[in-house]
């Protein structure tokens, strides 16, 4: 099946430190990549809707000079906290789906702690 | 724009026994209805999606659902369930006519098989 890899799985830094999260697709061409937020025992929020090779599309409410999305590769696609302050701390998870946008395949998540 | 609604934050069950997870949405357009699996800190992994054709699908696990266009319903069944099953389980809904494929999901049911 389908596979999306998402690295780190965890990260733990200082305030103020950018930290990038990569989205992988490995066995498929992933022209569409969503970036989601997930606060504990919640559910997911979409933060950007990225296509390959164009800026990513972001939701109400979502500072896109803060959380910097780049997709540009078929099978790859960052997301970057920059600035990190403990209010972004969270669980962000990647998907990726094909040109037939359906269904979306998950990554396993990162979990970003910010001291 | 859509909405998912997850009437039940927790399911208790024991094993072996049947279980249905509900799930209702509203939606002003047409749209693709799906169910996710989330383990602990972990990403989501699909379980089974209804893109169009015959209203009763199966998935993986031994999991199946029911759209029910005129309840606005994708309920979630098992008949007898195992502790593995044990997990976080999220409905989902996306449009299918436009060019949006996010996902909306529903808040989540947290499913305890309990022996």
């Amino acid at each position: 099946g389908a596979v999306v890899s998402q690295h780190p799985s965890r990260v733990i830094c200082k305030s103020g430190t950018s930290v990038k999260i990569e989205c992988r697709s490995l066995d498929f061409q992933a022209t569409t990549m969503f970036w989601y937020r997930q606060f504990p025992k919640q559910s997911l929020m979409l933060m950007a809707t990225s296509n390959e090779g164009s800026k990513a599309t972001y939701e109400q409410g979502v500072e896109k000079d803060k959380f910097l999305i780049n997709h540009a590769s078929l099978t790859l696609s960052t997301l970057t906290v920059t600035s990190a302050h403990p209010e972004d701390s969270s669980f962000y998870i990647c998907s990726a789906s094909n040109r037939g946008g359906q269904p979306q395949h998950f990554g396993d998540g990162t979990r970003l702690s910010i001291l | 724009a859509q909405s998912v609604t997850q009437l039940d934050s927790q399911v208790p069950v024991f094993e072996e026994a049947p279980v249905e997870l509900r799930c209702n949405y509203s939606s002003s357009v047409s749209v693709y209805l799906f169910w996710y699996v989330q383990y602990p800190n972990q990403g989501l992994q699909l379980l089974l999606k209804y893109l169009s054709g015959s209203t009763l699908v199966k998935g993986i696990n031994g999991f199946e659902a029911e759209f029910n266009k005129s309840q606005t319903s994708f309920h979630l069944r098992k008949p007898s369930v195992h502790i593995s099953d044990t997990a976080e389980y999220f409905c989902a809904v996306s449009e299918s006519d436009t060019g949006r494929r996010a996902l909306t999901f529903g808040s989540g049911t947290r499913l305890q098989v309990q022996p």
